[in-house]
């Protein structure tokens, strides 16, 4: 298996732009998260898909940021418009029944900066 | 708010010591415990998961589970230059998406 996909590696955009982030699940697993790491607040939960389903979205900062999955095989976290303090990497990972059994498999992260 | 707690560092020990590296956790609900590895501009990578009291061996890494003190540990034995990174603990309970420390920086000088 290729792991968790996610693209684009790197990205550099405006104040105002919107940006798309995309992520690519293991197949066959049926819990997907958004999360964002910054040095201050380490890591923070955005968002959980459970079978494509939204089950927690309370780490969503605002209403810029929405985060959809339209298959098991695909999701996308969206910010418009983007901020400079949206800068951060954001990672994508997935697993087998919720994660709290057997933890997830993070994707290698999109570092986004907003200037 | 359902906290855990890591210890910055950065953790400094001599190649072959071994590290100690310490979680606390808030939600006595908890029910399954995590170690991560994270390398500078790398991903977080699951090196240990713990769900029971006591301690678990996998090679060079040992994770301790103490519930009635809300308190999980890896110990790394022989450290090597090659384990210096960022430890991440997590903490997991049924429904929820996993609750990460912000993590420990270990740093193992040849």
């Amino acid at each position: 298996d290729a792991g968790v996909i996610q693209s684009p590696r790197h990205e550099v955009t405006e104040m105002g732009q919107e940006v798309t982030l995309r992520c690519k699940p293991i197949s066959g697993h049926n819990s997907l998260f958004w999360y964002r790491q910054t040095m201050m607040r380490g890591l923070e939960l955005l968002i959980y898909f459970n079978n494509n389903v939204p089950i927690d979205d309370s780490g969503m900062p605002e209403d810029r940021f929405s985060a959809k999955m339209p298959n098991a095989s695909f999701s996308t976290l969206k910010i418009q418009p983007s901020e400079p303090r949206d800068s951060a990497v954001y990672f994508c990972a997935s697993s087998l029944t919720g994660g709290y059994s057997y933890g997830y498999t993070f994707g290698s992260g999109t570092r986004l900066t907003v200037v | 708010q359902k906290e855990v707690e890591q210890n910055s560092g950065p953790l400094s020990v001599p190649e072959g010591a071994i590290a100690s590296l310490n979680c606390t956790y808030s939600d006595r609900g908890s029910q399954s415990f995590f170690w991560y590895r994270q390398y500078s501009g790398k991903s977080p990578e699951l090196i240990m998961f713990i769900y029971s009291n006591g301690d678990k061996e996998d090679g060079r890494f040992t994770a301790q589970l103490n519930k009635a003190s809300q308190y999980v540990s890896l110990l790394i034995r022989d450290s090597q230059p090659s384990d210096s990174a960022t430890y991440l603990c997590a903490v997991g309970n049924s429904g929820y998406a996993l609750n990460f420390g912000k993590g420990t920086s270990l740093l193992v000088t040849p």
